[in-house]
């Protein structure tokens, strides 16, 4: 198994665009993460669907930031319009059951916003 | 609020010498505990996980435990190498908080030859 994953690895985008980043989890994995990783902050749920189904999005931080799973194997996280502390690493994980089981994580997308 | 504190921050440590990390959580009862490992670059990969009524739980040269009573949990890493350079993440799953993950802050490992 490829394990989740994640593209780009890497973005640099001016303010004011338009990111979107992609996730593809393990095959058969029910349930998908999106993370956000910086050294001020460390790592912090943004957003988990089950079955594709958004169940929660208290952690995503405003309205520039949305998420959606159209099916089992594909998400995206996009924010726009993009600011410079967005800057982050942004992961996904995906997992069998929410919660409870073990989550594998993708690689991250590190994400520079000039 | 559920929080989980990680200390040291960062640790230096020479080649085959042994370490150990701590982490406190507060707010209980939860449902699991779980230490990953962060290399630089690269995704979180797990490396225990242990149950309530679970005090250790050994993955190769480490081993973690787990006191609910004090609410405290170590990762212990045995005769350090190289690779074990990384960041080492305590995460609780608090059932007060919907199953979600909740992550210390981390502690930086740098084992040196």
């Amino acid at each position: 198994d490829a394990g989740v994953i994640q593209s780009p690895r890497h973005e640099v985008t001016e303010m004011g665009q338009e990111v979107t980043l992609r996730c593809k989890p393990i095959s058969g994995h029910n349930s998908l993460f999106w993370y956000r990783q910086t050294m001020m902050r460390g790592l912090e749920l943004l957003i988990y669907f089950n079955n594709n189904v958004p169940i929660d999005d208290s952690g995503m931080p405003e309205d520039r930031f949305s998420a959606k799973m159209p099916n089992a194997s594909f998400s995206t996280l996009k924010i726009q319009p993009s600011e410079p502390r967005d800057s982050a690493v942004y992961f996904c994980a995906s997992s069998y059951l929410a919660g409870g089981n073990e989550q594998y994580f993708g690689p991250g997308t590190r994400l520079t916003v000039t | 609020k559920n929080q989980v504190e990680q200390s040291p921050q960062s640790l230096i440590i020479l080649e085959g010498k042994n370490c150990t990390l701590q982490c406190n959580y507060t707010v209980s009862p939860f449902s699991n505990l779980r230490w990953y490992k962060q290399d630089t670059g690269r995704g979180p990969v797990s490396l225990t996980i242990m149950t309530f009524s679970e005090n250790t739980k050994s993955n190769g040269r480490y081993t973690a435990t787990l006191d609910a009573d004090t609410k405290q949990s170590s990762l212990h890493i045995t005769a350090s190498q190289l690779s074990d350079s990384a960041s080492y993440i305590c995460v609780v799953t608090f059932k007060a908080a919907g199953n979600k993950l909740t992550f210390g802050g981390g502690t930086r490992v740098l084992v040196k030859p």
